[in-house]
């Protein structure tokens, strides 16, 4: 079975400066596929970045890039210049790829705070 | 290009009550997740339909089931309603099967907040 974990249940970060959000994750698979997801307040999930385990170069979208250590099973979240619209619950998740069952495994989640 | 939509936004039953909740996948789409979110918690996956048949099933009992329509849209329904199924239901679309185009990414829809009484 496949565990994600989020050990940090809350973080605060400056406006504009940048915060790191940790998640590490446990699968005997080798190929799969991680995920973070935001949810703000309005509490629809919204994807913010994805990575494929079989890819060795880190994804970036914007301000988010992620630091995504196979051999560690770990896969953290930088968001770089915060703004206060970043301030959501963020959920690290992870898929296996193989087979038509593509279900999402979640971690608990990580309560980011952006502070004018 | 059209989002995933939910509804009812919310709903309040009493314990013992059926509900139905009801999702329209994204455009393009033919295959909807269902997952659990309890308060304060990570979302815990339901079912899953592709192509109209059950795709896989978490640790959920008999009383949650589905079903997929011929457009891929999709109900979530649970009978006997318990206090502990009080939570956020959210469906996701994705493309999936087999093929080169399969992408396997989830969008999701705002939810529907239920709340057992």
């Amino acid at each position: 079975a496949q565990t994600v974990t989020q050990s940090q249940p809350e973080m605060s970060v400056q406006e504009a400066e940048t915060v790191t959000l940790s998640c590490t994750y446990d699968t005997s698979e080798s190929n799969y596929y991680l995920f973070w997801y935001k949810q703000p307040p309005s509490r629809q999930m919204i994807l913010v970045i994805r990575q494929e385990a079989y890819k060795q170069q880190n994804a970036t979208e914007n301000r988010f890039s992620v630091n995504f250590q196979k051999a560690a099973k770990s896969f953290s979240l930088k968001i770089s210049d915060s703004q206060l619209g970043d301030t959501a619950m963020y959920f690290c998740a992870f898929m296996i790829s193989l087979g038509a069952n593509s279900k999402l495994t979640f971690g608990k989640g990580i309560t980011l705070s952006v502070r004018p | 290009e059209t989002g995933v939509t939910q509804s009812p936004t919310h709903l309040i039953k009493t314990r013992g009550q059926q509900v139905t909740l009801r999702c329209s996948s994204q455009s393009g789409h033919n295959t909807v997740s269902w997952y659990q979110q309890a308060l304060g918690q990570g979302p815990q996956f339901i079912f899953q339909y592709y192509r109209e048949e059950e795709n896989g099933r978490g640790n959920f009992p008999p009383r949650f089931s589905g079903l997929q329509f011929p457009n891929y849209s999709s109900e979530l329904n649970v009978n006997a309603l318990e206090l502990d199924d009080s939570a956020l239901y959210l469906c996701a679309s994705s493309l999936g099967g087999r093929g080169a185009r399969r992408t396997d990414t989830q969008y999701f829809g705002p939810g529907t907040r239920l709340t057992v009484l």
